[in-house]
């Protein structure tokens, strides 16, 4: 199936710092780039939704303005928290989809490797 | 929007028997149902998936039913193994919009 990489896999920072996350397509061009967040033993929380070249689109009650997503190009979407705090501490998991290349389904989501964020 | 119901949320089953796992979605325009299967600290995997255009889809040791009248949808494995011992997730899709059910820890006793 189609692969999707995300980096770093693991990270730790202070309090009040911003933390960039990076999501990658990497055998097929996605359209469509989401970005979750996930609980200790808790389902996948949509956090937002990213077109290549537009604004992404949030979900009721994630602050845009603390969790800044680009998606810059057909390959490449990023996540940075900004002015993180110990309450941002979870694991974020990246999901692309795409029509060209290996994701040859419209509608399945891929998903990437996810990001372990420790915020001191 | 969108709700999807999914149980049960532990499941231990022998090794060798089957195991279900339903979900109830409540939106009637929603039209694809992902499953994903997710082990501990790594990415969901889609196992398997269903459209609303099609009633059973079958894959080895796993299949997938869907009741659109009813709106729910279920996953069935037989002949379990230790392996299939991970966290299962259903999903119902309408274009962009995915919604995820609660997640099922399954356990495959040896």
């Amino acid at each position: 199936g189609a692969v999707v990489s995300q980096h770093p896999s693991r990270v730790i920072c202070k309090s009040g710092t911003s933390v960039k996350i990076e999501c990658r397509s990497l055998d097929f061009q996605a359209t469509t780039m989401f970005w979750y967040r996930q609980f200790p033993k808790q389902s996948l929380m949509l956090m937002a939704t990213s077109n290549e070249g537009s604004k992404a689109t949030y979900e009721q009650g994630v602050e845009k303005d603390k969790f800044l997503i680009n998606h810059a190009s057909l390959t490449l979407s990023t996540l940075t928290v900004t002015s993180a705090h110990p309450e941002d501490s979870s694991f974020y998991i990246c999901s692309a989809r795409g029509t060209s290349g290996r994701a040859t389904s419209t509608d399945t989501q891929y998903f990437g490797p996810g990001t372990r964020l420790t915020v001191l | 929007g969108e709700n999807v119901e999914q149980h049960p949320s532990t499941l231990s089953v022998q090794e060798g028997d089957s195991a279900v796992i339903k979900c109830t979605y409540s939106d009637s325009a929603s039209n694809y149902f992902p499953w994903y299967k997710q082990e501990l600290g790594k990415r969901p995997q889609l196992i398997i998936d269903i459209r609303s255009n099609v009633g059973e889809k079958k894959d080895q040791r796993i299949a997938v039913t869907l009741n659109k009248t009813a709106k729910h949808f279920s996953l069935h494995i037989t002949e379990t193994q230790p392996e299939d011992s991970a966290v299962y997730f259903c999903a119902a899709q309408r274009y962009q919009k995915v919604t995820f059910g609660t997640g099922t820890k399954l356990q495959v006793i040896p």
